[in-house]
Formats: structure tokens, C-alpha cells, sequence
């Protein structure tokens, strides 16, 4: 089974902080993602990697940027962290090339800024 | 991206069949539909995913008609365990972009 792991499940920081939100996956998948989920919302894309230092903008990457050194690896940063950005970020991986896009995600971390 | 519609919310007792229907009008020669189911506190996993006509695995069934502009996931017999939220998703071959939507939240009353 493909595991997607993210490095914590609860994270508690300030506003202003500087935030790390590390997910590996262990399939060796090209493709890599994060989301964030709020009620009422669904999932909204923040940024995906389609390969080692590529990085696409999602639909609400403001605010946000990632890094993608090795292919198993894929980080979200917070620059500066606000009250705004309190939610559920989901991290998800898919193979390329294998017919429609299918992702495998990470059990979620729930961070709240104060 | 072709948009989905789905109810809220479902109600339904253990043991019987569940079907949530999905809208997806503006369906292109090239995309799939795609169903994935979310647990609380967990990130959604994949559940099926069809063309056409009817596609079944271990876990459900899923009927497209001809026209492809609606689809229904078919969960036979659910349990307590099945209360979940499904996404419905139009995906694209070969795209990263997948659109999840708000789902709907099916309950499980015993």
C-alpha cells in the first residue's frame, strides 16, 4: 500500500511564525500535493510538485510556498503565520502517466495559529 | 474543470443500500469520474473511478449512464463504519488539478 506520511497530526503556533509542514511519501510517486480543508469549503490546492524542484501554484497559494528537494519529500512553508491560515492541511501523492490522476494522501495535519 | 453537484447530506440505516448520486454536465471526452471517501480526522482515500456504464470493486459499485452527465456510487448493505464523507470528482487524464468540492456527508443510523 502506498503510505503518505505527514510529520505531525497537531501543531500549535504563533502568529508570525515561521511554520514547517514536511509530508514523505514512500511509493516513489512523481506527482505530490497539499490542500487545505476547511468547513464548508472542501479541499482547496495550495501548490503541487510534478517532479524533484518543480512547483505549480494551486488555486490559493498566497500566503504559502514549498519546497521539493528529493522526490519522496515535499514541504509546505509558512512564511509569516496568521490567524487565517488555522486549518487542516492534507498532503497526497499520485504516480504519472497511469491513465487518470488517482492520489493517495497523509492522514492530515491540523494546525491552529493563535 | 468540469463542476460536480452532489447532496449534502444522506441518512440511511445499517444494512441498507446507498446510492449518492453525482451531476456532472459539463463532462469532456477526456475526463473520468472519480469517488473518493473521507473519515474524520483522516485524509480522503480513493473508493472507484469509471468511464462508462458500470464499474464494481470490493468496496462499491458505480453506474454512468450514456450520456455520462450524472454518475451514482452504489454502497450495497453499509454499516456504522461507512459513515463518511464522499467527494465525487470529474478527473482529467494526465491532469494534477482535482476538484473536491464540499462532498457529501452520509450517516449511518443503527
Amino acid at each position: 500500500d502506498v503510505k503518505v506520511t505527514q510529520s505531525s497530526r497537531y501543531l500549535v503556533k504563533r502568529t508570525g511564525e515561521k511554520v514547517f509542514l514536511e509530508c514523505v511519501q514512500d511509493m516513489d510517486h512523481e506527482n505530490m500535493f497539499w490542500y487545505r480543508q476547511d468547513p464548508g469549503l472542501g479541499l482547496r490546492l495550495i501548490y503541487f510538485s510534478y517532479d524533484v524542484k518543480m512547483k505549480e501554484k494551486g488555486d490559493i497559494p498566497e500566503g504559502y510556498s514549498v519546497s521539493r528537494e528529493k522526490k519522496e519529500r515535499f514541504s509546505l512553508i509558512l512564511e509569516s503565520a496568521s490567524t487565517n491560515q488555522t486549518s487542516m492541511y492534507l498532503c497526497a501523492s499520485s504516480l504519472s502517466g497511469q491513465g487518470p490522476d488517482t492520489q493517495y494522501f497523509g492522514p492530515g495535519t491540523r494546525l491552529t495559529v493563535l | 474543470l468540469a463542476k460536480t453537484t452532489q447532496p449534502i447530506s444522506m441518512d440511511s440505516y445499517e444494512g441498507q443500500e446507498v446510492n449518492i448520486t453525482c451531476s456532472h454536465n459539463n463532462i469532456a471526452t477526456n475526463d473520468y469520474i472519480t469517488w473518493y471517501q473521507q473519515f474524520p480526522s483522516q485524509g480522503p482515500r480513493f473508493i472507484i473511478q469509471g468511464y462508462k456504464t458500470k464499474v464494481t470493486n470490493e468496496v462499491a459499485s458505480l453506474f454512468i449512464p450514456a450520456d455520462r452527465k450524472s454518475s451514482t456510487l452504489s454502497l450495497p448493505r453499509v454499516s456504522l463504519s461507512d459513515t463518511a464523507v464522499y467527494y465525487c470528482l470529474v478527473t482529467e487524464t494526465g491532469a494534477n488539478n482535482l476538484f473536491f468540492g464540499t462532498g457529501t456527508r452520509l450517516t449511518v443510523i443503527p
